[in-house]
């Protein structure tokens, strides 16, 4: 089963604006992260934020978390062509012994047009 | 990029013929994931590794195999191929679990695409 579910499925919008996408999951986590895939490619890894961080920044990345709701939101600020890619949250569930397992998101496609 | 690579990077067989998938990484992590992507499904784990000749099964083992002799190989095996092995494989590595208080951050291999037909 999904742990993660993303909204929107799809974001389309101009260069120069921002983008936000959001994860909700259902279990405890130890912490959620962001990955990104380009058409055709493999994840790449963006940002990692723990259960007891609330907000974290990198560069045009602010990725936020809220464990009473069960939800984090990745936010992409002044948008770039480049940005176009798909877009999941994958959560590391608390309890037992992960071996560093993560369950993935169904994704977000971002487009950006120039 | 990490050191991961995955042959072959496409395939096409035939119902019900075996079929190997390697992921080989230099990155001498210890911890390994083979997960496939179908579109609506996101990534599905389907095997993993956490040491030489260690594994276990993830979401979706049902019809597949793995094995892992070597600290940078992780060898898929499909043992009778069917249509809905259809996917995007994809392998990953990590340096660490959360449980050990590293960042179990994957990186992850180009793929591979295997059509069953």
């Amino acid at each position: 089963s999904q742990q993660g579910e993303e909204d929107p499925q799809a974001l389309s919008i101009q260069e120069g604006e921002n983008a936000t996408m959001n994860c909700s999951y259902k279990t405890s986590i130890n912490n959620l992260q962001w990955y990104r895939q380009n058409s055709g490619r493999g994840l790449v890894h963006l940002i990692l934020i723990r259960s007891n961080e609330r907000e974290k920044h990198s560069g045009r990345l602010r990725v936020t978390l809220d464990t009473s709701k069960k939800s984090s939101s990745l936010l992409i600020t002044a948008s770039r062509a480049a940005d176009t890619a798909s877009y999941f949250c994958a959560t590391d569930d608390a309890g037992g012994t992960s071996y560093g397992k993560l369950t993935f998101g169904q994704g977000t496609i971002l487009t950006v047009h120039p | 990029d990490a050191g991961i690579t995955q042959s072959p990077r496409h395939k096409v067989t035939e119902t019900g013929t075996p079929v190997t998938l390697r992921c080989h990484q230099t990155e001498n992590h210890r911890y390994m994931y083979w997960y496939r992507q179908d579109p609506g499904h996101g990534l599905r784990l389907i095997h993993y590794s956490y040491g030489v000749k260690d594994t276990d099964k993830g979401e979706v083992s049902d019809g597949y195999s793995v094995s892992r002799s070597k600290t940078e190989d992780f060898l898929l095996t499909l043992e009778s191929a069917t249509s809905s092995q259809t996917s995007v494989y994809f392998c990953a590595i990590s340096e660490s679990p959360t449980t050990s208080g590293g960042s179990n951050e994957q990186f992850f291999g180009p793929g591979t695409r295997l059509t069953v037909l």
